[in-house]
């Protein structure tokens, strides 16, 4: 049985750098094929993907924030951390941590976590 | 601003079918396959179809997914009350070279 489960601030201030952690079991992320990934989803508002690490350590980060992110794993702990640097009140949002399949490096999620409420104020 | 446009809303009555559309373009869609993810409120989102139009283990016949050029629809038959969600679509973008979401619907059971 696949698990995953988001840790970490619940608030964070302006400028500050966050950092999530994304526990998991049931899967090996040594194992051909699979990743890890994380998205957002700010209240009231869409999915949006961040970043996604696979099994070779390969890694993917949305355009529009890979100056910001930095997606690592730690395969004996089965964890992977997310962080990203420079927070802003619009980054108030629901962090998903999931697990990833993919072939031909195109992906998709099927194990998602709970998600974890990080708020951005002063 | 997402790059795979889904209209905001769609309802339909009970034990009726309803069809969500997805727009997007030949570096998405048109190019690699398409996910379909369902968000019931105040839950972690779920996925429902991927590849298109293949059902993970446990999902409900009754949602079935196909993809046409640089389009792609989910349709659910038999609507019921526990259908009533956000559903989005999903892709890979080779032009941005990410993952990106459609701007998700609302299905409303009426």
């Amino acid at each position: 049985q696949i698990t995953l489960k988001e840790s970490g601030p619940t608030l964070v201030k302006p400028t500050q750098t966050l950092t999530l952690t994304c526990t998991f079991s049931g899967f090996s992320l040594s194992t051909s094929g699979v990743g890890v990934g994380w998205i957002r989803q700010p209240p009231g508002k869409a999915l949006e993907w961040l970043a996604l690490i696979y099994w070779d350590d390969d890694k993917r980060y949305s355009p529009s924030l890979k100056s910001r992110l930095t997606i690592t794993k730690d395969t004996s702990k089965n964890q992977v951390v997310l962080t990203m640097t420079n927070m802003d009140p619009v980054d108030t949002a629901t962090y998903y941590c999931a697990h990833s399949l993919a072939a031909a490096g195109r992906p998709y999620f099927d194990y998602w976590g709970q998600g974890t409420l990080v708020t951005v104020s002063s | 601003q997402s790059v795979l446009t889904q209209p905001p809303s769609v309802s339909e009555a009970p034990r009726q079918r309803v069809t969500i559309s997805c727009s997007g373009s030949s570096s998405n869609i048109g190019n690699n396959a398409v996910n379909w993810y369902q968000q019931l409120p105040g839950k972690a989102p779920k996925l429902l179809i991927y590849y298109d139009d293949l059902l993970p283990s446990g999902v409900s016949d009754r949602f079935s997914g196909s993809k046409s050029g640089t389009s792609a629809s989910l349709a659910i038959s038999g609507l019921q009350s526990e259908d009533e969600a956000d559903y989005y679509c999903a892709a890979w973008d080779d032009s941005l070279n990410g993952y990106v979401f459609g701007t998700g619907t609302k299905v409303t059971v009426l």
